[in-house]
């Protein structure tokens, strides 16, 4: 089974739709992170969170939320999608020494 | 202007070497990393290099750091179809903690 596993791994919605994609890990980090790829830009930080009762802004985010359920799930909702939230979505996680796990990616399209 | 930049694409033969190269704008970085994403799959730890070294060596990958041109590089012998891929250079800030990645290299290996 996968360490960091990320549901689902494709979604299409239609603009203007509540969206929430999971993320859950059984590696017992206390740090979860999700980023967002596009071809050409690389991955761009959306929202991180060290320890449960913590939750933080990335640098991209806006139109997005994030829930930290427990120490192993953290959610990323977006609230009323549009067309340029288009992108693969990555879950990711770390203990202290900052190397980051990541989880297969959802493939997510906004008609 | 970008945090660590990369170029965007390498081809290169079977059997040659590969250099990926990185630079990155904070002299504060604390660690340097190497990640691999293989088509349709997440990002994996490939190396990493602590910012108090000039190398590190692990079978058929060679990490250089020149700390003064804030410059990192990843050497591939005898690359295989296998590698192709793309690298994704990032590093963690003694302030921040938080992974900068670069945009991504695309390796492509030809026969």
């Amino acid at each position: 089974d996968a360490d960091v596993t990320q549901t689902p791994r494709n979604r299409i919605t239609k603009t203007g739709k509540r969206i929430m994609l999971e993320c859950s890990q059984t590696k017992g980090h206390d740090r979860m992170y999700w980023y967002r790829q596009d071809p050409g830009l690389g991955l761009r930080l959306i929202y991180y969170s060290f320890d449960v009762k913590d939750i933080n802004k990335g640098e991209i985010s806006d139109g997005y939320s994030v829930s930290r359920q427990a120490q192993a799930k953290f959610s990323l909702s977006l609230e009323s999608a549009i067309p340029n939230q288009t992108a693969l979505y990555f879950c990711a996680t770390s203990q202290t020494n900052e190397k980051l796990f990541f989880g297969s990616g959802t493939q997510l399209s906004v008609l | 202007g970008e945090d660590v930049e990369q170029s965007l694409f390498l081809s290169v033969r079977e059997g040659d070497s590969s250099v990926i190269n990185c630079t990155y704008t904070d002299s504060s970085s604390t660690y340097l990393y190497w990640y691999k994403q293989e088509p349709g799959a997440g990002l994996q730890l490939l190396t990493y290099i602590f910012s108090n070294m000039d190398m590190k060596q692990d079978q058929r990958l060679t990490v250089l750091l020149n700390k003064k041109d804030k410059h990192l590089s990843l050497r591939i012998a005898d690359t295989q179809t296998g590698d192709s891929a793309i690298y994704f250079c990032a590093e963690v800030t003694g302030g921040s903690y938080i992974p900068t990645f670069g945009r991504g290299t695309s390796l492509i290996v030809h026969p």
